[in-house]
C-alpha cells in the first residue's frame, strides 16, 4: 500500500528565506507525482506535475524534483513571500490507478 | 483556467438527514473524483464516477452511505446519507487534464461539510 509522508508538518520562516519542503513515498512504482497548495478552506490549487520519467519541473520560484528509485520529491520555493503562506502537498498517482494518494503537508507561515 | 464549481460551499446539517453536493464543469471530462479531507487531515479518495457506468468505491466507502450520480460529462453529486458529526469534512470534486497536460489533476473549491 503506497503512504505518502510530508516533513517538516510546519514551517515558519522571514519572508526572502529559500525553503525546501520534503515528500517521501513508499513504493516507486509511481505514474507522476503533483504537488498543491491549499488555503485555509479552501480547494486545492495545482502547482507542479512531475512525471515519472523526469527529474524536476521548474514554475517561476518553484522548482520540485523528483528520484523514484529513493521515493522522494522536494519543492523547492525561492525568496519565499506572505503570499505563500498555505499548506502544500505533495500527492502520487501509483502505476495502474487514476487516483491521487496525497501526504500529510507542510503548513508554511511565511512572516513579512 | 479550468473552472470546477461546487455547491453549496458549506453547510451546517443534524445528524440523520442527508446533503447533497453538485460540481459542475465548464468542459466535458471523462472521469470524476470525489475526495473527502477530514480536520486536520489529508485527502482520501471516496469514488471515481464515470459517466455512463456506477461510481467504483474505494476501500472504507460504501454507495449506500455515499451514493453518486454522473449523468452526464460536465456534472455530478456526491449525497452524504445518514449524516453523524464524523461526517464532518470538506468534500472536494477533482477531475483530470481540464485544462493543461491530461495528467494534472485540478480540484473544485470543496463543501465544508459540519454535521452536529
Amino acid at each position: 500500500k503506497q503512504e505518502v509522508t510530508q516533513i517538516p508538518a510546519a514551517l515558519s520562516v522571514p519572508e526572502g528565506e529559500n525553503l525546501v519542503l520534503n515528500c517521501s513515498f513508499t513504493d516507486s512504482a509511481i505514474y507522476n507525482l503533483q504537488w498543491f497548495r491549499q488555503d485555509p478552506g479552501k480547494g486545492l490549487t495545482s502547482l507542479l506535475l512531475i512525471q515519472s520519467s523526469q527529474r524536476e519541473q521548474t514554475s517561476g520560484r518553484l522548482n520540485a524534483s523528483l528520484d523514484k528509485s529513493s521515493g522522494r520529491s522536494t519543492l523547492y520555493i525561492a525568496a519565499s513571500q506572505p503570499g505563500d503562506s498555505a499548506t502544500y502537498l505533495c500527492a502520487v498517482r501509483p502505476t495502474g490507478f487514476q487516483k491521487l494518494v496525497f501526504g500529510t503537508g507542510t503548513r508554511l507561515l511565511v512572516s513579512p | 483556467s479550468a473552472v470546477i464549481s461546487q455547491k453549496p460551499s458549506r453547510d451546517i446539517c443534524q445528524r440523520g438527514t442527508s446533503l447533497t453536493i453538485q460540481c459542475q464543469v465548464d468542459s466535458q471530462v471523462t472521469m470524476m473524483f470525489w475526495y473527502r479531507q477530514q480536520p486536520g487531515q489529508s485527502l482520501t479518495l471516496i469514488a471515481t464516477a464515470n459517466q455512463g457506468s456506477e461510481a467504483t468505491y474505494e476501500s472504507g466507502f460504501v454507495i449506500d452511505k455515499f451514493p453518486i450520480s454522473r449523468p452526464n460529462l460536465t456534472f455530478s453529486t456526491l449525497t452524504v446519507s445518514n449524516m453523524s458529526p464524523e461526517d464532518s469534512s470538506i468534500y472536494l470534486c477533482s477531475v483530470l487534464g481540464l485544462a493543461g497536460p491530461t495528467d494534472t489533476q485540478y480540484f473544485g473549491p470543496g463543501t465544508r461539510l459540519t454535521v452536529l
